[in-house]
């Protein structure tokens, strides 16, 4: 079943800080996230396993709540750079992964 | 090679025709999976490998969708009698092992645009 991502879209001024959710309704093995530019392929940020983990890449970090089947992208003083649309996976095996629907966000001057 | 690479990378072609959409992994990764993205939607999932064998291919919309992989490389995926509704961009994602370890590398894609 496919992860619900909230909000469906974000607009933030360069600096302000955004947080995008993934929820599941099944356990939860794996979630990784993703971010693609219009007209581009989805890029890679981070995966995170059950254990209920946290991790940290420059400005961008991800929590995991294992219990909570739910997943969270932190994204901190933002610059212009991270307008795209955000896509969560999530794995309830070793098997495929399971996308959002995709959190559109824009940064403004 | 350094990237997972996609070809062709746009296709045209009319309602009824055959197309085949080639995908060559990262080397050494053993898992290929498949999905589309429709016009500003998310990623749906086609088929997966491990190996050149497909644990999953619970994606295929139809009997007109096929893919293949050979000697754990390259895959090639298979539209027959195209529709309208097969629109959409082919994502292409190789993984070292498992993707739910160790997360995707995506190609850019095949626009695929049915006439």
């Amino acid at each position: 079943q496919q992860p619900v991502q909230s909000p469906q879209a974000v607009i933030l001024r360069e600096g302000e800080d955004a947080v995008i959710n993934c929820s599941s309704s099944k356990a939860l093995y794996s979630v990784h996230w993703y971010r693609q530019k219009h007209g581009e392929a989805p890029v890679f940020l981070m995966i995170l396993l059950k254990g209920g983990e946290q991790k940290g890449h420059d400005k961008i970090s991800a929590s995991f709540n294992e219990k909570k089947q739910q997943s969270s992208l932190y994204l901190t003083a933002s610059q212009l750079s991270y307008s795209g649309t955000y896509f969560c996976g999530t794995n309830t095996n070793a098997g495929k992964s399971t996308f959002g629907d995709g959190t559109t966000l824009t940064v403004k001057p | 090679g350094a990237g997972v690479s996609q070809s062709p990378s746009n296709k045209v072609t009319e309602k009824g025709k055959d197309v085949e959409l080639r995908c060559d992994p990262i080397s050494g990764h053993t898992a290929l999976y498949w999905y589309r993205q429709s016009l500003g939607q998310g990623l749906e999932f086609l088929i997966y490998f491990q190996g050149n064998s497909a644990p999953d291919k619970s994606g295929l919309p139809s009997d007109r969708f096929s893919a293949e992989r050979t000697g754990g490389s390259v895959s090639t995926l298979t539209i027959q009698r195209t529709q309208q509704e097969d629109s959409a961009v082919y994502l292409c994602a190789s993984s070292l092992a498992e993707g739910a370890r160790y997360g995707y590398t995506f190609g850019s894609g095949t626009r695929l645009t049915v006439v």
